[in-house]
């Protein structure tokens, strides 16, 4: 994971359209990745989450792709409303194995609707 | 079913003081951890209680400790704070392991002066 800078790259799109918002990760050991969205003022929030067995998830208007050969992850959100406008988070589980809990997050990004 | 809950949601102290922070997890969850969320430096992980034990811990100083009672509530306490200190405070919890979704509280917003 890496640490969220000063300045979180902003993704701008028109309401309506399919937003994609993209994140590498850091553990080719890690087998557990999540989604969250942050609003201003609150604590993260899950979205959708994805396990190593798998490649691709859906939910309700959200679809999780996972590349474990380029260690990418991506979120799509399908019809953006004003709603989705937020800080995204992906995270990654990297203790595999035992019980230990320890998420590491990706750099936010900031994802804009326009109306 | 509740959320997780942090109290206070603002705190404001000064240097050298030291702070205790309050979660209490989702119902049936005996998971907690807790990150540092700050412009710099993102979200951060500080430690993760189970069964009153501390399973896990971060690249945090000393200063920075917690706990686990029996009915899964969790405290952490920093002491001597330093302006640094000054973030948002994260409690999540899960049922009980490493795979299992971890629920986000609002936060603790604290400022040291």
């Amino acid at each position: 994971g890496e640490s969220v800078g000063l300045h979180l790259p902003t993704l701008s799109v028109q309401e309506g359209d399919n937003s994609i918002i993209n994140c590498a990760y850091s553990n080719s050991a890690s087998d557990y990745f999540i989604w969250y969205k942050q609003e201003s003022g609150k604590g993260p929030q899950f979205i959708i989450d994805i396990r190593s067995n798998m490649d691709k998830r859906q939910g309700q208007r959200v679809t999780v792709l996972l590349n474990k050969t380029v260690k990418h992850l991506s979120l799509q959100i399908a019809a953006t409303q004003p709603g989705d406008s937020a800080v995204y988070f992906c995270a990654e589980n990297n203790a595999p194995t035992g019980a230990n809990s320890k998420l590491t997050f990706g750099k936010g990004i900031t994802l804009s609707v326009r109306p | 079913k509740a959320g997780v809950t942090q109290t206070p949601r603002y705190l404001i102290k000064t240097r050298g003081q030291q702070v205790t922070l309050s979660c209490s997890p989702i119902s049936g969850h005996r998971s907690v951890s807790w990150y540092q969320q700050t412009p710099g430096q993102g979200l951060q992980f500080l430690f993760e209680y189970f069964s009153e034990t501390q399973r896990n811990k971060g690249n945090f100083p000393g200063r920075f400790s917690g706990r686990q009672f029996s009915n899964s509530r969790s405290e952490m306490n920093v002491s001597t704070l330093e302006l640094g200190d000054s973030a948002l405070y994260l409690c999540a919890s899960s049922l009980a392991y490493s795979t299992d979704t971890q629920y986000f509280g609002p936060g603790t917003r604290l400022t040291v002066l």
